[in-house]
């Protein structure tokens, strides 16, 4: 089992629509929790912390379900610039000699007119 | 201009040539590390340095070598390289305010290698 698994997706949404995404996550002790974007053929750049009470950035909303180990991402109102690759990233606990970051393979939307 | 670049952008090379990727960043960060991303995987952690005197292997770190040349420069380098090292390369920094691995990751706009 992955440490970190997301559906590949692609996701095709219309302009307006409320689409989520799910991820989850092998390591119950893991501590941090972020969605990072990536647009195609660019750089990860991060989109928001995933706290355990969840948050809120604008159209965006993430949630901890630490329970079921799993991270959630709910992008209201899609605009055609939503269209990216959306990674899960999880901080598992220290191992191995040093704190690391697992970066899921990421979640594809595509957000059309 | 960007604050963390990447050298070259792009490179095609033979089997068993010795390549070296380049990362500069301009934002006063300690922390720096490199990362290969493939198809269908997650990015995966390759060195991590926290200081100029700090290098540490990361998950994936055979065949590959690392130098912090300054705080301000990590390079990445391929001894001799095989085709399964085709793959997207990015160099990332982060400060040393909070934990390690947690603080936010500054990405460079990455480096297409193909070994073929």
């Amino acid at each position: 089992r992955k440490e970190v698994e997301q559906d590949p997706g692609p996701f095709n949404v219309p302009e307006g629509a409320t689409v989520a995404f799910n991820c989850t996550y092998s390591n119950s002790a893991s501590q941090s929790f972020f969605w990072y974007r990536q647009d195609c053929r660019k750089e990860p750049k991060l989109l928001m912390s995933v706290y355990s009470s969840g948050n809120e950035d604008g159209r965006f909303t993430a949630q901890l379900n630490r329970a079921s180990q799993y991270i959630s991402l709910l992008i209201r109102d899609s605009k055609l610039s939503d269209s990216a690759t959306y990674l899960c990233v999880v901080n598992p606990p220290f191992s191995g000699g040093y704190n690391k970051l697992i970066f899921g393979a990421g979640t594809r939307l595509a957000v059309h007119p | 201009d960007a604050d963390v670049t990447q050298t070259p952008r792009n490179r095609i090379t033979k089997t068993g040539k010795r390549i070296m990727l380049e990362c500069s960043q301009t934002k006063g960060h300690d922390r720096m590390y490199w990362y290969r991303q493939d198809p269908g995987l997650g990015l995966r952690l390759i060195y991590y340095s926290f200081d100029v005197k700090d290098i540490n292997k990361g998950e994936i770190s055979d065949g590959y070598s690392v130098s912090r040349q300054a705080q301000a420069k990590f390079s990445l380098s391929l001894e001799s390289a095989i085709p399964n090292q085709t793959a997207l390369y990015f160099c990332a920094t982060s400060d040393s305010e909070g934990r390690a691995f947690t603080d936010t990751q500054y990405f460079g706009p990455g480096t297409r290698l193909t070994v073929l």
